[in-house]
């Protein structure tokens, strides 16, 4: 139990382009979904947290615009990178954490990442 | 806020030696305490967790013991592999639900 998928797994673009990277908890609802950027060989950066219909709390630093986040159902949310340009590469981590009686509410499950190389 | 403080890495063993990684934490109220560890090219995996003091998580012969009295929360793993080469993550989750991580620590073991 308590998988989480992400969706591409990689993905190459040109710069100027948007890239849409989605997340689903499978086999759980999650009422709150993380969203993480981790460069090489260093921890992950929160960059922004969302609820379930609401609208997501970004990190100071993080540029809303730029990272729209969209958390439509309690086991879908997804990160749009607009005008990505090749400083936006990096590796994105999705977590999700679950509603009570579900995995617990304290632990996140990691979804395996998406590589996002911007050329 | 709450902070995380892991030793730095790399950390290199050769097989069957006993590990250690020092955690340390700060925060308020009574946090969950955590350790993730994230394999080349993955996402993180939830290794163990402990939620009160002196609860023990364990998980693939990998412990850690939750300390409130020393704030620590140090993973321990009596017989390594070449295969729990990986970097270690310990996080603490407060009364926000939102993790503290530490930097990572990388562990590397030779056959």
């Amino acid at each position: 139990g308590a998988v989480v998928s992400q969706h591409p797994s990689w993905v190459i673009c040109k710069s100027g382009t948007s890239v849409k990277i989605e997340c689903r908890s499978l086999d759980f609802q999650a009422t709150t979904m993380f969203w993480y950027r981790q460069f090489p060989k260093q921890s992950l950066m929160l960059m922004a947290t969302s609820n379930e219909g609401s609208k997501a709390t970004y990190e100071q630093g993080v540029e809303k615009d730029k990272f729209l986040i969209n958390h439509a159902s309690l086991t879908l949310s997804t990160l749009t990178v607009t005008s990505a340009h090749p400083e936006d590469s990096s590796f994105y981590i999705c977590s999700a954490r679950g509603v009570a009686g579900a995995p617990s509410t304290d632990t996140q499950y990691f979804g395996p990442g998406t590589r996002l190389t911007v050329l | 806020g709450d902070s995380v403080t892991q030793m730095e890495g790399p950390v290199t063993l050769s097989e069957e030696a006993f590990l250690t990684i020092n955690c340390t934490y700060t925060a308020t109220g009574y946090p969950s305490l955590f350790w993730y560890v994230q394999y080349p090219g993955e996402g993180l995996q939830l290794l163990l967790k402990a939620t009160k003091a002196d609860d023990k998580g364990s998980n693939k012969g990998f412990e850690a013991t939750y300390r409130k009295e020393t704030t620590s929360f140090h993973l321990e793993k009596g017989s390594v592999q070449v295969s729990d080469s990986a970097v270690y993550f310990c996080a603490v989750v407060g009364g926000s639900y939102i993790p503290t991580f530490g930097r990572g620590t990388s562990l590397i073991v030779h056959p």
